[in-house]
């Protein structure tokens, strides 16, 4: 059975382009979480969302990032306009709620540099 | 506020015991996890403890005491492929928001 699917796995990009990364999360789960890690702030949650409904979107940084989810195999994260502190690597992961212990299944992320 | 801690670093021998500890201050809990990192690769569930006490699986350990906010997971005859960042999360109570401690950075000596 594939993992959580995460595209592209490296993009480096100039400062105010637009970026999207893409998740597809394993089948049947129902929740899809998108991190970002950095060195200095570790694995910060920055939104979740439960059978494609954004639940708790506070740890977006500010209006630039967005993110959707138009179906339950397919999740989108944009960044626009991109700036160099947005470097990190962002991942996503899914979860399918009644499984014990509701661990999450972490993709293999991707490595965002903005210059 | 919410907060996690843990050491930022740890060095132990190779089939040594090693221990690394998480503090937690979160609005709420249910349940802590966790994840083990190796550099460059994305996180793997290791153990869950949701009430308190120590929870075995196999080399590694988990111990949680609610009261104190307080959790440790213990590695046992430690190898060189144990060497690797371990995560400690707090799921808050009410929600699927989980909460991660900036990682132990462990690294495994000959």
């Amino acid at each position: 059975d594939a993992g959580v699917i995460q595209s592209p796995r490296h993009e480096v990009t100039e400062m105010g382009q637009e970026v999207t990364l893409r998740c597809k999360p394993i089948s049947g789960h129902d929740y899809l979480f998108w991190y970002r890690q950095t060195m200095m702030r570790g694995l910060e949650l920055l939104i979740y969302f439960n059978n494609n409904v954004p639940i708790d979107d506070s740890g977006m940084p500010e209006d630039r990032f967005s993110a959707k989810m138009p179906n339950a195999s397919f999740s989108t994260l944009k960044i626009q306009p991109s700036e160099p502190r947005d470097s990190a690597v962002y991942f996503c992961a899914s979860s399918l709620v009644g499984r014990n212990p509701l661990e999450q299944y972490f993709g293999p992320g991707t490595r965002l540099t903005v210059t | 506020g919410q907060n996690i801690d843990q050491p930022t670093e740890m060095t132990a021998t190779e089939g040594a015991i090693v221990q690394i500890n998480c503090t937690y201050q979160t609005s709420g809990f249910n349940g802590l996890f966790w994840y083990q990192q190796h550099a460059g690769e994305a996180p793997t569930f290791l153990s869950y403890n949701v009430l308190d006490g120590l929870e075995e699986k196999g080399r590694f350990s988990s111990f949680l005491s609610r009261s104190k906010g307080y959790s440790y997971l213990l590695l046992k005859e430690l190898q060189m492929k144990d060497s690797a960042s371990y995560l400690c999360a707090v799921r808050v109570s009410g929600t699927y928001k989980y909460i991660f401690g900036t990682g132990t950075r462990l690294k495994v000596l000959a």
